[in-house]
This record gives structure tokens, sequence and C-alpha cells, in this order.
């Protein structure tokens, strides 16, 4: 069964960096989403993104979060200058036309800000 | 905007039990509910889905009903086993923006079963 690939697994970075997270959906995917999960916490939607641009957006994707889809494989999440309070599993999701069909996730990536 | 309340847990079994968790869910149109479960240290994995009233989804034991009167999707398993520990959300997906309807989650209930 198709996959959704999320690298790295695991991201230690020092507060103030700027990290890349990286996802290859899977092929027949037209939308595609970021979720974070702090510990323990809620799933919490980022962004949407579909044909190149944001379709939506959450309070919490602030100036220091984009999203892009350079080569129409990889898509990722970019968070220019860390804070402590960004460390959370990171999950890349995608999905189709269809309205009844759940959307398939990656295994996530971790993100520890230090 | 669309909503999910589920039981928060933790919710801890015997073997063989019988498995409740409750899910009700707030949203405008026809949305489509989802479980899905999140196993320790793995990512989310549907489990199953519904996409219209009184639609029943069900998958590896588990079963949840689609009730509009009720704006319910509570998940049931006959007999749980050990192999279930997880965390269990609840979600929906309305039906106003398309394929770019995004997912809304409930806060997750913690399940462990104990042999």
């Amino acid at each position: 069964e198709p996959e959704v690939t999320q690298t790295p697994s695991h991201q230690v970075t020092q507060m103030g960096q700027e990290v890349i997270l990286r996802c290859v959906p899977i092929s027949n995917h037209l939308y595609f989403y970021w979720y974070r999960q702090i510990l323990g916490q809620k799933v919490e939607f980022l962004v949407s993104f579909y044909n190149n641009e944001i379709s939506e957006k959450s309070e919490i994707f602030d100036d220091q979060f984009s999203v892009e889809r350079p080569d129409g494989s990889n898509f990722t999440l970019k968070i220019r200058s860390t804070k402590l309070e960004d460390s959370a599993m990171y999950f890349c999701a995608g999905g189709t036309d269809e309205m009844g069909k759940g959307y398939t996730f990656g295994s996530g990536t971790r993100l520890t800000v230090v | 905007g669309n909503s999910v309340t589920q039981m928060e847990g933790p919710v801890t079994l015997s073997e063989e039990a019988f498995l409740t968790i409750n899910c009700t869910y707030t949203a405008t149109g026809y949305p489509s509910l989802f479980w899905y479960v999140q196993y320790p240290g793995e990512g989310l994995q549907l489990l199953l889905k519904a996409t219209k009233a009184d639609d029943k989804g069900s998958n590896k034991g588990f079963e949840a009903t689609y009730r509009k009167e009720t704006t319910s999707f509570h998940l049931e398993k006959g007999s749980v086993q050990v192999s279930d520990s997880a965390v269990y959300f609840c979600a929906l997906r309305g039906s106003f923006q398309g394929g770019s309807e995004k997912l809304v989650f409930g806060k997750g209930t913690k399940l462990t079963v104990n042999p």
C-alpha cells in the first residue's frame, strides 16, 4: 500500500535555528496538509496546500512557518526561527478529491527545540 | 466552526472487555466521520470511516455508526485485546471546501488493555 514518507524521523535543533521538515506524498494525492501534535495533546491543523498554494491555514501557522512543493514531489514545512514551544510531532498528510476518504498520514517527524 | 468532542480518558480495561469511546460532533452540512488510531511511537492510521447518516464503519472488530440525530459517532468493540492499547482520535471532515476541507480532530482517548 502506498505510503507518505517523512524525513527526518527525529530532529533536534537549537532555539532560533531554521528547520525544514520533508514529506513525500503519495503520487495521486492532490491535497496536502501539515498537522502537529504537542506531546500528549490534540492533533492540530496547521495548513492545507492545493495547486501550489495555501488553501487554508490556522492561527498557529504564523509568519515563522512556510510550505512549498518545489519539484512536484517533496512537500516541505519550514520553521524560520524555532521556539521551544514548536517542539512537537509534525505529521504530513495527503488526500484526494473524494470527500468520504480520510487522509493518509506519514509517520511523523519529532521536532525537539532546545 | 466544525468541532469534535470525545471522552478524554484514559480508559483502562481488562482483556475481552467491551469498549465504548464516545464521540460527538458539531458541523454544518454533511461531514464525513473518522476514527484514527495511534499506536505508541507511531503515526496516525485510519481505523474506520462513515460518510453519511446511518452508515456503519467497521474494521478489526471495531465499529462506529454515524448518528445524525444525536450528532454522534461512538467507537465500540465487543472484546478488546492487549494489542488494542493505543490512542484513539475521532475526526470529521466537512463538506463545503471540497478536497481541501481539513480534518478536525478530537483530543484523543488513551486506551490501555491489561492481560
